[in-house]
């Protein structure tokens, strides 16, 4: 079955480091993947998706590429905050399915 | 106004009781879904309805029944609670297109704990 695969957190960061946050992903078809964060004690909150190969997906400085080739669609910023501190899931939906799968998620932590 | 509510936020009650968690969405979307978090923070699908008609179940233990009175309500009802239902549970909601995968929005969730 289709399956999303994440890094481990948590991921430790300074202000304004750079961040990669890994993804690959194994499903039959064409998915869309998406992004989604979880700040603190709340709901998950759409952060960037991409629909077809090559897509990039970008939000709140955050980017992410939809690479076919590579099963990939790693989480990029350039500059972190403190405020960027949260779990940020890695997410696919197939063709034909409406179900979203998940990673298991990776905590960022940044400190000022 | 928000898009996709949940009620209520907190949830704690003791093993074997029954409960039921609301969700509401006013983005009039036609789909529905329930998702699991556990402790460790994985998030998996339980229930799906589109235009209040099952379209997924993910094995889900016959005591967990889902109830779609109208297409902008999906609630849950939990039979003979158990330690092992205690988890956060989110409701999302979507459009549905054909072939296409419309982005779901997600509920603040409920924190269930059974004790």
């Amino acid at each position: 079955g289709d399956s999303v695969t994440q890094m481990e957190g948590p991921v430790t960061l300074s202000e304004e480091a750079f961040l990669t946050i890994n993804c690959t992903y194994t499903a039959t078809g064409y998915p869309s993947l998406f992004w989604y964060v979880q700040y603190p004690g709340e709901g998950l909150q759409l952060l960037l998706k991409a629909t077809k190969a090559d897509d990039k997906g970008s939000n709140k400085g955050f980017e992410a590429t939809y690479r076919k080739e590579t099963t990939s669609f790693h989480l990029e910023k350039g500059s972190v905050q403190v405020s960027d501190s949260a779990v940020y899931f890695c997410a696919l939906v197939n063709t034909g399915f409406q179900k979203l799968v998940f990673g298991t998620g990776t905590r960022l932590l940044v400190s000022p | 106004d928000t898009a996709v509510s949940q009620t209520p936020k907190y949830l704690v009650t003791q093993m074997g009781n029954d409960k039921s968690i609301k969700c509401e969405q006013n983005l009039g979307h036609d789909t529905m879904y329930w998702y699991k978090q556990d402790s460790k923070k994985f998030l998996k699908i339980m229930f799906s309805y589109n235009n209040k008609e099952l379209i997924i179940n993910e094995t889900v233990p016959n005591r967990f029944s889902p109830k779609s009175p109208d297409k902008a309500h999906l609630n849950l009802h939990i039979n003979s609670l158990e330690l092992g239902d205690s988890a956060v549970y989110f409701c999302a909601s979507s459009q549905e297109s054909r072939g296409v995968q419309e982005t779901q929005y997600f509920g603040p969730g409920t924190r269930l704990l059974v004790l």
